[in-house]
């Protein structure tokens, strides 16, 4: 069965510190990848997506991704994160060429200090 | 853009007692999916509905059971409620027809089950 990783649990980062958050999944064929961000009592937002063709994607709110296929990953960075990107990030995989459902992570809850 | 819509916002129940809660897809999105997230926890997918059919079924229990209406608004409904049931319940949408699309998620029905 299809299974998504994310390492962090919590992270807690500084105005202005770069993120990277961790994301690997478990599934031979192709895949369609999506990082959502779910800010406090508010529903999940797409951030970004990964369908094909370049494996460096770029988001929404200076956000981006970079799907490695060796390594089943698709890792989100932003070089300098802001208070305002205090929420839980979710990333999902769903099965590539179908409209099946996403498969969540746990979730990482990122806190920034002001 | 008309987004998602899910009603009611909140609802509180008792054991035993029984929840119907209403996703309405945006206009023209012939798919909808339910997931259920508990407190601390990812999305769960629960099942999935395209051009009113059954499409895919996740982790539903048998006591919930759903619907997609020719206007493609669907309904959950759960029955003999515990407290487990407690949760936030997503509805998203998508177009099955284009491929590269990403599911639009609702701003959820927080279930509460005393």
């Amino acid at each position: 069965a299809q299974s998504v990783s994310q390492h962090n649990h919590h992270v807690i980062l500084s105005e202005a510190a770069s993120l990277e958050l961790g994301c690997n999944y478990s599934y031979g064929g192709t895949v369609n990848l999506f990082w959502y961000v779910q800010y406090p009592g508010q529903h999940l937002q797409l951030l970004l997506k990964y369908f094909s063709g370049d494996p460096l994607v770029k988001g929404i709110k200076g956000f981006e991704a970079e799907f490695i296929k060796s390594k089943f990953s698709f890792n989100l960075r932003k070089p300098s994160v802001q208070w305002s990107d205090t929420a839980e990030y979710f990333c999902a995989v769903r099965r590539g060429g179908s409209q099946g459902n996403l498969i969540f992570g746990k979730g990482t809850k990122l806190s920034v200090k002001p | 853009a008309a987004g998602v819509i899910q009603s009611p916002r909140h609802l509180i129940k008792e054991k035993r007692e029984t929840a119907t809660l209403k996703c309405y897809p945006i206009p023209r999105h012939d798919t909808v999916y339910w997931y259920q997230q508990g407190p601390g926890q990812d999305p769960q997918f629960l099942i999935s509905f395209y051009e009113k059919m059954q499409s895919d079924k996740g982790s539903i229990p048998d006591r919930f059971s759903a619907q997609q209406f020719s206007d493609y608004h669907s309904e959950l409904n759960m029955s003999s409620l515990e407290l487990g049931d407690s949760a936030l319940y997503f509805c998203a949408s998508s177009r099955e027809r284009v491929k590269r699309d990403e599911q639009y998620f609702g701003p959820g029905t927080r279930l509460t089950v005393t």
